[in-house]
């Protein structure tokens, strides 16, 4: 498997665009997760699906973020409008179980940037 | 207070050094994490872990639940290891997720 493939792997904009993120999960894993990672937060969990159903999603800071997932292999979070102040890198992970002792697969992230 | 703290913050140590990074939490946990990012960004799932000990080559982590606390050692220390090293607890629950420490900025000098 290739592992968890994110799109793009870097994205400038400006304010006030419209960012979408891709994420395509290792293929039989039911979890997956979305996070941020700035400098001064560290990592955040934004959202998780189990089987394409979003569980929680009290992670995610505002209404201008939204995720879905339509299918079992592919996943967007997506920003509008967006802010400078959502330049961070986002991460997409997945696994098989949520509760059990599994690992989770990140994905390379992908580095958004607002002007 | 976050529920999740990790010291010391940034750690330098000559190659061969025996390393020990800590992580302590304020929740009941059902497991914990350990997550290597490289300087490129890519993270790595190092160990998951709700009890006892885990061995992976060089690489040890402990967890005293009763304690909460979990230590991340590295025997033999190489340049290579130079990476952050962030501590996250999966909290109780069916639905429970992630909360994520700081994470340790280590760097190894050959």
């Amino acid at each position: 498997d290739a592992g968890v493939i994110q799109s793009p792997r870097h994205e400038v904009t400006e304010m006030g665009q419209e960012v979408t993120l891709r994420c395509k999960p290792i293929s039989g894993h039911d979890y997956l997760f979305w996070y941020r990672q700035t400098m001064m937060r560290g990592l955040e969990l934004l959202i998780y699906f189990n089987n394409n159903v979003p569980i929680d999603d009290s992670g995610m800071p505002e209404d201008r973020f939204s995720a879905k997932m339509p299918n079992a292999s592919f996943s967007t979070l997506k920003i509008q409008p967006s802010e400078p102040r959502d330049s961070a890198v986002y991460f997409c992970a997945s696994s098989f179980s949520l509760a059990g002792l599994n690992e989770q697969f990140f994905g390379p992230g992908t580095r958004l940037t607002v002007l | 207070k976050n529920e999740v703290e990790q010291s010391p913050q940034n750690l330098t140590a000559q190659e061969g050094e025996f390393i020990t990074i800590n992580c302590s939490y304020s929740v009941g946990i059902s497991a914990l994490h350990w997550l290597q990012q490289h300087p490129g960004g890519g993270i790595v799932s190092l160990f998951m872990l709700s009890s006892g000990k885990k061995k992976h080559g060089r690489l040890i982590a402990t967890i005293n639940i009763q304690e909460k606390h979990s230590s991340l050692h590295i025997t033999a220390s190489h340049p290579r290891d130079s990476a952050v090293y962030i501590c996250a607890v999966l909290g109780l629950g069916a639905n429970s997720k992630l909360t994520f420490g700081k994470g340790i900025t280590l760097s190894v000098r050959p």
